[in-house]
């Protein structure tokens, strides 16, 4: 079973703050990680699948980077805003392990 | 239809009856996941189907609880004797099959929300 880890496990911002989290996993058998935003009352919603070390994946004031030898990936909001609250949550993909790990999550306020 | 679709979004029981869950996927969507998220805590993987066999039942909290797919498209996730305890968010999600390129990015339903009582 993957250990995942993300934190902080919850954060509130001002907008136009600028932040960032990390997802720790496991470094061994890596074959992606995909990130999700999650909203109140919605479905999660894919931002990010990254699969090469070093890789880093952008979408607007979100970005995200890989590091795949260490184990860990961060995203970065830049600018907050808040329609940018949700739980952003991590899961990394084994070789050979179809269903994702999700982590716990990061939980994301931006306060107007 | 153009995403998951769960029924029904919220479901108020009583403790010791059996509840059905349904949920339709993307079409095309060969593999199909049940996570279940419980107050305070993350998303927990239950069961995955590729067409209509699970290779994967690890997740599943207990023998109450059962899924099946069928056509390779609808599946339904029965919990039997409910207890308090599988209060929880049950969402479900649809992919393409690994390998095919889209590593496995994950289509979600918007979830049924049970209460057991």
């Amino acid at each position: 079973i993957l250990n995942v880890e993300q934190s902080p496990q919850s954060l509130h911002v001002q907008e136009g703050d600028s932040t960032n989290f990390t997802c720790s996993f496991p470094s061994s058998n890596f074959y992606a990680l995909h990130w999700y935003r999650w909203e109140t009352a919605k479905s999660p919603e894919a931002l990010f699948v990254m699969t090469l070390n070093g890789d880093e994946k952008k979408k607007g004031r979100i970005s995200a980077t890989l590091n795949t030898k260490e184990g860990y990936s961060y995203l970065y909001i830049k600018g907050s805003q808040p329609e940018d609250s949700a739980t952003y949550l991590c899961a990394p993909l084994n070789s050979g392990n179809t269903p994702l790990v999700f982590g716990k999550g990061t939980r994301l306020s931006v306060i107007a | 239809g153009a995403g998951v679709s769960q029924s029904p979004s919220n479901k108020v029981t009583e403790k010791g009856k059996d509840v059905e869950l349904r949920c339709d996927p993307i079409s095309g969507h060969t593999a199909l996941y049940w996570y279940r998220q419980s107050l305070g805590q993350g998303l927990e993987f239950l069961i995955y189907f590729q067409g209509n066999s699970a290779p994967d039942k690890s997740g599943l909290p207990s023998d109450r609880f059962s899924a099946e797919r069928t056509g390779g498209s609808v599946s339904t996730l029965t919990i039997q004797r409910t207890q308090q305890e599988d209060s929880a968010v049950y969402l479900c999600a649809s992919s393409l099959p690994s390998g095919r390129g889209a590593k496995n990015i994950q289509y979600f339903g918007a979830g049924t929300r049970l209460s057991v009582l």
